[in-house]
């Protein structure tokens, strides 16, 4: 079972933006990260926990293993406000996805 | 470019029956993994599906076991999802996804996804 926190936040522009998603056991670093926009299909962002999808931004980073993962956004932009789902790899099935983390304009 | 199209959604009565597919192009159809997932209404991701590339290996959710069926055409590059016994609760936009697990390694991930199709379940 994968969690996240916050469930929502309100940042502004330029902002530094940290989210965090906890797994109820150890995953290793199977973990990825998606983010989802309104009406669209998510996009792969970060796998391996830390890997950089290709042609993502580089101000999109990943961390953690084990039990606790980060996904660090180090300057919003207008673009980034959207919903961000991790997603575990290490024991499946199921292929479970978080709750997701909604990041809003303040 | 890589790309994953799906079709089949619409809406059905409870207990009916509906068949998804996703026509893949851009890759190699056959050397990949495929998945099925889906997002109700305002809810989060829920994986439904997953097909090996052989279609040797498949998983399904708890939710739809025993409903559902998932299959693939490599000859037509093209991904199934057959839908029966269809509750209210399956109401959901399901997208396909090209699916990578590397065996010995971390690399593992969806992606692309389709644009999605709605299925709405309602009397």
């Amino acid at each position: 079972q994968l969690t996240q926190s916050p469930s929502f936040l309100s940042a502004s522009v330029g902002d530094r933006v940290t989210i965090t998603c906890r797994a109820s056991q150890g995953i290793s670093s199977y973990l990825a990260w998606y983010q989802q926009k309104p009406g669209k299909a998510p996009n792969l962002l970060i796998y391996a926990a830390s890997t950089l999808q290709s042609g993502v931004p580089s101000r999109f980073s990943g961390s953690g293993s084990g039990t606790e993962f980060t996904l660090t956004i180090s300057s919003l932009q207008p673009e980034d406000f959207a919903t961000y789902y991790c997603q575990q790899f290490n024991s499946y099935p199921p292929f479970t996805f978080g709750p997701g983390t909604t990041v809003d304009i303040k | 470019q890589v790309q994953l199209v799906e079709s089949g959604g619409g809406l059905v009565k409870p207990g009916g029956s509906l068949r998804l597919s996703c026509a893949a192009s851009g890759f190699t159809f056959n050397d990949y993994y495929m998945s099925w997932i889906r997002q109700a209404p305002g809810k989060g991701l829920e994986w439904v599906s997953y097909i090996s590339s052989s279609g040797f290996t498949i998983y399904y959710a708890d939710s739809v076991k025993g409903r559902f069926t998932i299959s693939r055409d490599n000859a037509k590059n093209l991904l199934y999802l057959q839908m029966n016994s269809l509750r209210a609760e399956d109401t959901a936009v399901y997208y396909c996804a090209r699916t990578y697990i590397e065996v010995a390694g971390g690399e593992r991930w969806f992606d692309p996804w389709g644009q999605g199709t709605l299925v709405t379940v309602s009397s």
